[in-house]
């Protein structure tokens, strides 16, 4: 069955370094992956996507990374702050783009 | 149009008690996806609209659950006869639909917890 598997320990860092979060897929190949960011009691937000001919995408502080050959998807924070905290999903469509496949989640924590 | 709505925000109920949660797309969306996420956990996919057209049923949509969206603007999730393990938070989104993996607009969810 299609997997998707992000670190699911909560990563600490110091507030200023650049935080790197890892997606890894099994038993598919996805044309996009999605990132998101989610608070406690809310609601995913979408942050980034990234087609499988790219091999990065940045916005602001955020890069993305997709390695089709390892099966792999790397989230890059820099200069992270505390009010970067929250929970980050890695997600991909799940052919004809009916439904997305989440991870997890990896737990950010970044303190002062 | 600020966002995908969703209501209620909490839902407490009595096993064995019907409910039904509504959720309101960002009104230009044509594709509305209804998620249900356990702590600890992502979202998990459960039903797939485009336009009035239900297109996709997760297996973890039993029997009791129900969706509906008449006139491909809002939609209702309804879980008849509900058991504890129903409780979870319970996602609505919504997209754009155009060919490729558009990102989805989600609401604050609605978080049901069966007693």
């Amino acid at each position: 069955s299609q997997k998707i598997e992000q670190n699911s320990e909560a990563l600490n860092i110091q507030e200023g370094k650049t935080a790197t979060l890892t997606c890894n897929y099994t038993n598919y190949s996805p044309a996009y992956l999605q990132w998101y960011r989610q608070d406690p009691g809310r609601g995913p937000v979408f942050l980034l996507l990234i087609r499988e001919n790219e091999k990065e995408k940045r916005k602001e502080r955020l890069k993305v990374t997709f390695d089709t050959t390892l099966k792999q998807s790397l989230f890059h924070i820099t200069a992270s702050q505390p009010a970067d905290s929250a929970t980050y999903l890695c997600a991909y469509y799940s052919g004809g783009y009916n439904k997305l496949i989440f991870g997890a989640g990896t737990r950010l924590a970044v303190h002062p | 149009d600020t966002g995908v709505s969703q209501d209620p925000r909490h839902k407490i109920t009595k096993r064995g008690q019907n409910v039904t949660f509504r959720c309101d797309p960002i009104s230009e969306h044509n594709r509305l996806y209804w998620y249900r996420q356990t702590l600890g956990q992502g979202p998990e996919f459960l039903t797939y609209f485009q336009n009035e057209a239900q297109l996709e049923k997760s297996r973890l949509l039993s029997d009791r659950f129900s969706a509906e969206r008449p006139k491909g603007s809002f939609s209702t999730l309804e879980i008849q006869r509900t058991e504890q393990g129903d409780s979870a938070m319970y996602l609505c989104a919504s997209s754009q639909g155009v060919a490729g993996g558009n990102e989805q607009f989600f609401g604050p969810g609605t978080r049901l917890t069966v007693l």
